[in-house]
Formats: C-alpha cells, structure tokens, sequence
C-alpha cells in the first residue's frame, strides 16, 4: 500500500504554542499539498504546491519543504486547528499518495 | 462555487455490485480530471482512481484495479465509480475530488456499508 509516512502519528499542542507535522515523500521533485479534515466531516484542501495556502486558510499556517521531506508549521495553535491532516503527493506512480495522518489535539 | 455531491451509496451485501455517481457544479466539469478516494472507518484516506477530461486516460491504485471502474459523463457533470465483488474490507466513506497537481476540492462523502 502506498501511503507517505507522517511523524508524529497524534499530538496534542497547547494554544499559541508551535507545532510542526513532517511528511516523506516517495521521491523528490514532487508536488506536495496538505488537506485537513475535522472529525465528521470531508477533508478540505490546506496548503498547496509545497507552501500556498488555500483560499481562507489562516497565515499561522506555512508549508515547506524539498526533495522528499516536507513540512506542515502552525506559528501559534490555536482551539480551532485540532484536525488530522495528511499530506498528498502528486504527481508519481500512482499519481496521487496521502500520507498516515496526523491527528492534532488541543492540549 | 464548487460543488460535489455523491450520492448511491447505502448497505450492499458481500460480493455485490453497487454504482456511486456524483454530480458536479459551480465549475466547468470537462475541464478537469476527476477521482475518488475512500477512508474507511477511523482510518486514513486512500487514492482509489482518476479519470481525465475526455475519458482517454484512467489511472487506478493497483491493488484495487481489477475491482473499481470510474467513468464520466461530461453532458451530465456526473463522475461514477463502479464496484464490484465487493467485501468487508470496501465499507468506507467514498469522497468524489477534483484534481489540479492532486486533490483541490472533495465532495462531502457517500457511506458504503459491505455486510450481510
């Protein structure tokens, strides 16, 4: 089964607190988005193309990353950014791959 | 403002078939490649397949190929995914998305539930 692997797997994080989920890719050169989701409902698409965030996503978050490492930074937690979030590749074999997940809590 | 609305899903017993279609709006359907993803119960999601604009191209993860056909009707924007010889390890939340570079918009989902 191809899923990225996430480290770390769960977190809890207190407000204004940072935190940083990480995400290997399969190869390098790849373009890496970041998806959200929040218990009982879709996920929504987060950061795209390596670092752009999504339309209304707060400037707390940042993305980075190069060749097979990536990474998902929230400057200062906050109550409302307790959510699992994967990465997704784009665009290998196959062409599209999202990560194990990382569940964020609020500590 | 985009729309994905996935609708067939329900209780199908093991071995089953069973179509999920989803209707698209608020965006020029034919433009787009198209896809489906799953997530079964407290687990994580997983790519299953997409389909390019014209229907000339369809990619599926290979462990689920042989089980899963995506089609689209572009007069219809309605994407669908066919199942077949379903099991218990096919009970999932079934997500419609569209694709630019991976995954921009997802649909709110359609239960599958493979039990007897």
């Amino acid at each position: 089964e191809n899923v990225l692997p996430q480290s770390p797997t769960t977190m809890a994080a207190s407000p204004g607190e940072k935190v940083t989920i990480t995400c290997h890719a399969s190869s390098s050169g790849l373009n890496m988005n970041w998806h959200q989701q929040k218990s009982g409902t879709s996920p929504k698409l987060w950061i795209y193309d390596t670092s752009k965030l999504a339309s209304g996503v707060p400037d707390r978050f940042s993305g980075s990353g190069s060749g097979t490492s990536y990474s998902l930074t929230i400057n200062t937690m906050e109550t409302e950014d307790a959510a699992t979030y994967y990465c997704q590749q784009c665009c290998s074999t196959p062409p599209i791959t999202f990560g194990s997940g990382t569940k964020l809590e609020i500590k | 403002e985009v729309k994905l609305v996935e609708s067939g899903g329900g209780l199908v017993q093991p071995g089953r078939s069973l179509k999920l279609s989803c209707t698209a709006s608020g965006f020029s359907f034919n433009y787009y490649w198209m896809g489906w993803v799953r997530q079964a119960p407290g687990k994580g999601l997983e790519w299953i397949g997409e389909i390019n604009q014209d229907s000339s191209s369809i990619k599926y993860t290979p462990s689920l190929k042989d089980k899963f056909t995506i089609s689209r009707d572009n007069a219809q924007n309605t994407l669908y995914l066919q199942m077949s010889k379903l099991g218990s390890e096919d009970t999932a939340i079934y997500y419609c998305v569209r694709e630019i570079f991976g995954v921009d918009y997802w649909g709110q989902g359609v239960m599958v539930t493979v039990s007897s």
